[in-house]
């Protein structure tokens, strides 16, 4: 059964401070795809990134990056420098390929960022 | 261009009544999602199709929840007859891909509260 987990529930940090978004993840499908959302108190969701499976290489994209083992099955998400317009609730999320196209996601991790 | 589009923003229904959802993806987005999302809970995706055919419907629950995007581009939710455990956002979502990755953009989403 595929499922993702995000343990932080909430997590608060004070402005230019360094996060990192844990997410874990479980399938047993060798081909699959990992996502991040962003979902700020607008309430629009974003979307930030995908990652395939056979790609492992780290992605980073201006304060935004992100760390995918396999070994570990986590995705982790680290805002570098965060900022005030960073407080959101982050998503991770997996879609999977096994007896029907499957996507879930996990329960969010709430971020405060105080300035 | 023009964002996803969604109607209506806000619905308030009583029980065992029908309401249907609309959505207008960006253009020449071949792929377009549906999701459920009850407050202080991560999305779950109801539906996604691939131009007009359904990829991922695993979660819809099919006894009250229908979906359609007969010719390809804009898509209708139905929920028929709605429960109080409906009351929920509802977004939509379309996907523009190139090459290996992919960007996801969300509507701003319909509010259905069931009394």
């Amino acid at each position: 059964a595929q499922k993702v987990t995000q343990a932080q529930t909430e997590i608060s940090v004070v402005e230019k401070e360094d996060v990192t978004l844990d997410c874990v993840y479980e399938t047993r499908d060798t081909t699959y795809y990992l996502f991040w959302y962003k979902q700020p108190p607008s309430g629009e969701l974003v979307f930030l990134i995908r990652r395939n499976s056979f790609d492992e290489q780290n992605e980073i994209s201006g304060r935004y990056s992100w760390n995918f083992q396999k070994s570990t099955s986590s995705f982790n998400f680290t805002i570098t420098a965060s900022q005030v317009v960073d407080s959101a609730v982050y998503f991770c999320a997996l879609s999977t390929n096994t007896g029907g196209f499957k996507t879930i996601f996990g329960a969010g991790t709430r971020l405060f960022v105080k300035a | 261009e023009a964002g996803v589009a969604q109607s209506p923003r806000y619905k308030i229904i009583e029980k065992r009544q029908s309401v249907a959802f609309w959505c207008n993806p960006i253009s020449g987005h071949a792929t377009l999602y549906w999701y459920q999302q009850i407050l202080g809970q991560g999305p779950k995706l109801l539906i996604q199709f691939q131009n007009n055919g359904v990829v991922d419907d695993s979660q819809l629950p099919k006894d009250r929840f229908s979906a359609e995007r007969l010719k390809g581009v804009d898509s209708t939710l139905k929920i028929q007859p709605a429960k109080l455990e409906d009351s929920a956002v509802y977004l939509c979502a379309s996907r523009r891909t190139s090459g290996s990755s992919e960007t996801q953009y969300f509507g701003p989403g319909t509010r259905l509260l069931v009394l």
